[in-house]
């Protein structure tokens, strides 16, 4: 079962930075926290994951709380192709598949 | 940059009909996985194929389905007897050494 909490949909101005929140109050000491997006029912689309520490790359930055109850996911500069369903995942990396739930609609208004 | 791919992008097929989805993972991984999208609904998990054998499947993937490495490249998925509620999107995925999984763009199987 998916163990993170997610606001099922956000609107983000185009140019402005998307900051998409994640509760994962349940995390135990090994897990990591995952991203990804999904456009329009293509193939989930990896983007970044963490443990403890906050994580940048090229295409957003991942900021986890002290606690690691919590994770915000930022997409610096928005833009329309950054419309699309961004899922947190909890996951162990001893088991095998990745748990997805409802993720968050990201809609980037021109 | 490596892709997974997957073929064909859309299968129609009749209930009952024998169905083969292929994936080729990206060249050097070694875990492989499928996972299911029906429409509006969530991902989810059906199995993970590891060393040629089966390491994980989940309910779904009861005995109408079946995956194989047929060639050291391609990876399948077979749905013996296509129901209706197979209708779906059939995304593999396959990882490397470290734990990201990586998806191909997905498989639309349409059954009437």
């Amino acid at each position: 079962d998916a163990k993170t909490t997610q606001p099922p949909s956000m609107d983000c101005a185009e140019g402005r930075a998307a900051n998409l929140p994640c509760n994962h109050s349940t995390i135990s000491g090994n897990e990591y926290v995952y991203w990804y997006r999904q456009i329009h029912s293509q193939g989930p689309q990896y983007i970044i994951h963490g443990l403890k520490n906050n994580e940048t790359n090229e295409m957003a930055s991942l900021i986890i709380t002290e606690d690691r109850k919590s994770s915000t996911l930022i997409l610096p500069h928005a833009t329309l192709r950054d419309t699309a369903v961004y899922y947190c995942i909890v996951r162990d990396p001893t088991g095998n598949q990745f748990y997805f739930g409802t993720g968050t609609s990201l809609t980037v208004i021109p | 940059e490596p892709e997974v791919t997957q073929t064909p992008s859309h299968q129609v097929t009749q209930m009952g009909q024998e169905v083969i989805l292929r994936c080729v993972p990206i060249s050097n991984h070694l875990y492989f996985y499928w996972y299911r999208q029906i429409l509006g609904q969530k991902v989810e998990f059906l199995v993970s194929f590891y060393n040629n054998e089966i390491s994980e499947k989940s309910e779904i993937f009861d005995d109408q389905f079946s995956v194989e490495r047929p060639d050291g490249s391609n990876f399948t998925l077979k749905i013996r007897s296509t129901k209706l509620e197979d209708s779906a999107m059939y995304f593999c995925a396959s990882k490397g050494d470290t734990d990201t999984q990586y998806f191909g763009p997905g498989t639309r199987l349409t059954v009437l």
